[in-house]
């Protein structure tokens, strides 16, 4: 069966340090993976997907980076994080090549808090 | 950006009773999905209905969509304090991996 692990679980960071997320999904190969943001409250906001490795498509222009370094690995990157980057981020796998029916996957999540 | 939007943002009921939110969104799409998210987890897909289907049920969940009205319903029937999450509508507009969330709808519910 397919698992998706996202760490760190929860992440407290200062305003202008670096940020790293992983990412991982067991059990598929060539899957869609994606990261999302959430805001407390709010609806999730597509931010980065890729189709193949080394092929990501931003959604919105921002302060993140994502790269996909193998299959199933999807890691989130800032260089300078600002306060607007808190949030939760969530990691989702779909089927590749899956055509129109697309269920997402999804991972934990991880909560970040930017002070 | 979001397509759906839920309706109504929070919902409180007591154990037993159905429980009824709705989705509408703008732009002709291949497919809508429900999906629910326990507080501080990640999403959980539920059920995906297709744009030629109009009604489908999964356990004590029944889904409609009216792409006339643009529009879908979820409805929880016999609902469990288990059930008290935030509920998403998803999206597919043609574009094969990609979905876009609405803000969700709370559900509460009350033993």
């Amino acid at each position: 069966s397919q698992t998706i692990h996202q760490w760190p679980a929860t992440l407290v960071q200062p305003v202008g340090s670096p940020l790293s997320l992983e990412c991982t999904v067991e059990g598929t190969s060539n899957p869609n993976l994606y990261w999302y943001r959430q805001a407390a409250g709010r609806g999730l906001q597509l931010l980065f997907y890729s189709v193949g490795i080394g092929q990501i498509s931003s959604e919105v222009p921002q302060n993140l980076s994502a790269s996909r370094p193998q299959d199933r690995q999807f890691i989130l990157s800032s260089k300078k994080l600002l306060l607007s980057d808190s949030g939760f981020y969530l990691c989702a796998w779909s089927p590749g090549l899956a055509g129109p029916y697309n269920e997402q996957f999804f991972g934990p999540g991880t909560r970040l808090t930017v002070l | 950006s979001q397509q759906g939007e839920e309706d109504p943002q929070a919902l409180s009921i007591q154990e037993g009773e159905n429980a009824t939110m709705n989705c509408s969104y703008k732009t002709s799409i291949n497919n809508l999905q429900w999906y629910r998210q326990n507080s501080g987890r990640g999403l959980v897909h539920l059920i995906l209905i297709r744009s030629n289907e109009r009604e489908k049920h999964s356990g004590r969940l029944r889904v409609t969509l009216d792409t006339s009205k643009k529009s879908s319903s979820l409805l929880i029937t016999a609902s469990l304090a288990a059930d008290t999450a935030s509920y998403f509508c998803a999206t597919d507009r043609f574009q094969g991996y990609k979905l876009s969330f609405g803000a969700g709808t709370t559900v509460t519910v009350r033993a």
